[in-house]
């Protein structure tokens, strides 16, 4: 099976920072990745989909890149809604891994 | 507006059942891949199982597989998820997801609030 690794898996930063999450793969995954947002105690939010596309409503700020085995997820400029846990997910199989996970907590 | 509300948690002993009801509305169910995921407390997301528009072809990850059964009842707009011979490690808020993007090998665009379920003795 595919696995999902992420790095880092905390991040310290403030507010205006730019923030560049990676993503993962042992083999390819072509596009086929998501990043969600989770913030304590809620269910995640859909934020990139096919590794680069805007979900809907999410702010431009958030931006995605990469395919095959490498991915980021890169915020331009951190605001004080964006510290949560982020998460990767590949959909290429029948088996459906998310990457641990990237908390982004306030240096 | 899309809304998912998953209830049937709860605390049960180890080797006890459990079935979990997720609750659609706001958009054409029976059009739309359902998955189950879960959240074990302080730890990362979990892929648990999705069934296919129709209800023909479920899928499970491996440390479910022979133990949870999901499925739905499109006239009612509602998904389940049969949890039998439950552990300790199943402990964990469980979502349920409307997915897209393929016919089972999905992203998820909506979730639920969750509902927990505690496996102890």
């Amino acid at each position: 099976d595919i696995q999902m690794t992420q790095s880092p898996s905390t991040l310290s930063a403030s507010v205006g920072d730019r923030l560049t999450i990676t993503c993962r793969a042992t083999q390819s995954i072509s596009s086929r990745l998501a990043w969600y947002q989770q913030k304590p105690g809620k269910a995640p939010k859909l934020l990139i989909y096919q590794a680069s596309s805007l979900e809907s409503g999410v702010p431009s700020r958030f931006s995605g890149s990469g395919s095959g085995t490498e991915f980021t997820l890169t915020i331009s400029s951190l605001q004080p809604d964006d510290f949560a846990t982020y998460y990767c997910q590949h959909y290429n199989s029948y088996s459906l891994p998310f990457g641990g996970g990237t908390r982004v907590e306030i240096k | 507006q899309v809304q998912l509300v998953e209830s049937g948690g709860g605390v049960v002993q180890p080797g006890r059942s459990l079935r979990l009801s997720c609750a659609a509305s706001g958009f054409t169910f029976s059009s739309y891949t359902m998955h189950w995921v879960r959240q074990a407390p302080g730890k990362g997301l979990e892929w648990v199982a999705v069934i296919s528009y129709d209800g023909s072809d479920p899928y499970y990850a491996d440390s479910v597989k022979g133990r949870f059964t999901i499925s739905r009842d499109n006239s009612k707009n509602t998904l389940y998820l049969q949890m039998n011979r439950l552990r300790t490690e199943d402990t964990a808020v469980y979502y349920c997801a409307r997915g897209i993007g393929g016919y089972v090998s999905n992203y998820f665009d909506y979730w639920g609030q969750g509902t927990l379920v505690t496996v102890s003795s």
